[in-house]
């Protein structure tokens, strides 16, 4: 079974309009965290957003907010405010415990455009 | 704070032939990790060391790509001999160590290798 499932291959949107990434997950570890990544057309993964599996707020980080439904095993990436500039790759990841070699597992990403 | 280095930025080799790549991560992270991103796919982790110690290379075709880190700091990956499916970007990342929480992994800009 996929660990990680994005079901969107490419997303458009308008700018300054919110837009939000679909990302689900399988796990049985009750400990785990999830990972939202940038990557650019030049290539580096930048890091946005974390969630872990117990905390009980979602996360937030500037623009980027991440709704985070445990019983539904999501984790979609919300980007308010879109800017040209977040055109890029965006990848969801998860990390399972030691167990499981804290190893992150990526999704296969979604293609984000923004539109002016 | 500099962030991961990472070289050749490029590789073009023809296949049968030998490879290798460097990384030089974030001073102070114990934890780094080599990953294969084939076009339009997440990453896939390779190699993950703990300072100069293994702690995961289960997805490391151990007949023909190999890795080190002497010293727990730069590390190599090699790949010998090339096949075309090899053709990928090979990123590497660096975190302060492995555990709970947060503790994000920090990517380098990515070595673009094509085999011919």
């Amino acid at each position: 079974a996929q660990k990680i499932t994005q079901t969107q291959p490419g997303m458009f949107v308008q700018e300054k309009e919110a837009v939000t990434l679909d990302c689900t997950y399988d796990t049985s570890d009750p400990s785990y965290g999830l990972f939202w990544y940038k990557q650019p057309s030049s290539g580096e993964m930048i890091f946005l957003i974390y969630q872990g599996s117990y905390d009980q707020q979602n996360a937030t980080e500037g623009r980027y907010s991440l709704n985070f439904q445990k019983a539904r095993k999501s984790a979609n990436l919300v980007i308010s405010a879109s800017q040209l500039g977040d055109s890029a790759m965006y990848f969801c990841a998860m990390r399972e415990g030691r167990e499981y070699g804290n190893k992150l597992v990526f999704g296969a990403g979604t293609i984000l455009r923004v539109k002016s | 704070e500099a962030g991961v280095a990472q070289s050749p930025r490029y590789k073009i080799i023809e296949k049968r032939q030998s490879v290798a790549f460097w990384c030089n991560p974030i001073s102070g992270h114990a934890t780094l990790y080599w990953y294969q991103q084939i076009l339009g796919q997440g990453p896939k982790l390779l190699i993950q060391f703990q300072n100069n110690g293994v702690v995961d290379d289960s997805q490391l075709p151990k007949d023909r790509f190999s890795a080190e880190r002497l010293k727990g700091v730069d590390s190599t990956l090699k790949i010998q001999p090339a096949k075309l499916e090899d053709s990928a970007v090979y990123l590497c990342a660096s975190s302060l160590t492995i555990g709970s929480g947060g503790h994000e992994q920090f990517f380098g800009p990515g070595t673009r290798l094509t085999v011919l």
